[in-house]
């Protein structure tokens, strides 16, 4: 079946360090992808997201793009700050069987020290 | 405009007693989904509905868990009799159809002792 891969925390960078935030993903058809924050105490928030092969999503300052040859989906930041710690999820939309559903990874707790 | 809004926040029961949770989801979205977060099983998804519908019921752990969506903009998640191993933090999320992004309201945090 469909599922996200990406790789596990914790990560701990100073502030003004480049983020990369691998994520990898198996699915049949063609899926949209997603990556959702969550900052402490609060619910996932989207993030950005890619609907199709080579779109890249963005916002605040963060980065990804559909990938389908790797069928990868990294995150990227050039330059992070304290206030992006938090805990960020991969995930895609089911295509086909599974559609309806978002099948998120594990998550990837990200800590930002001055 | 509101997001979701789940109610209540935080509760705190004994084991054996009934819970439930509730949930509004945004005004205009058809798909609604509950989810559970623990540090052990991370984010899993138990029931999603589409037009009021359940759908796919499949992460609903056992029997002692029952969701319903009487209406557009209202669904609940039961648990009786709770158990200590339900404690964990309680999602809704809602989209404006399945395959869209989903808007998640800010759990429930449920302690059951």
């Amino acid at each position: 079946g469909d599922s996200v891969t990406q790789m596990e925390g914790p990560v701990t960078l100073s502030e003004e360090a480049c983020l990369t935030i691998n994520c990898t993903y198996t699915a049949t058809g063609y899926p949209s992808l997603f990556w959702y924050v969550q900052y402490p105490g609060e619910g996932l928030q989207l993030l950005l997201k890619a609907t199709k092969a080579d779109d890249k999503g963005s916002n605040k300052g963060f980065e990804a793009t559909y990938r389908k040859e790797t069928t990868s989906f990294h995150l990227e930041k050039g330059s992070v700050q304290v206030s992006d710690s938090a805990v960020y999820f991969c995930a895609l939309s089911g295509y086909g069987g599974s559609q309806g559903n978002l099948i998120f990874g594990k998550g990837t707790k990200l800590s930002v020290k001055p | 405009d509101a997001g979701v809004i789940q109610s209540p926040r935080h509760e705190v029961t004994e084991m054996g007693q009934e819970v439930t949770l509730r949930c509004k989801p945004i005004s205009g979205h058809n798909s609604l989904f509950w989810y559970r977060q623990t540090m052990m099983r991370g984010l899993e998804l138990l029931i999603y509905f589409n037009n009021n519908v359940p759908i796919d019921d499949s992460g609903m752990p056992e029997d002692r868990f029952s969701a319903k969506m009487p209406n557009a903009s209202f669904s609940t998640l039961k648990i009786q009799p709770s158990e200590p191993r339900d404690s964990a933090v309680y999602f809704c999320a809602s989209s404006f159809d399945r395959s869209y992004e989903q808007y998640f309201g800010p759990g429930t945090r449920l302690t059951v002792t």
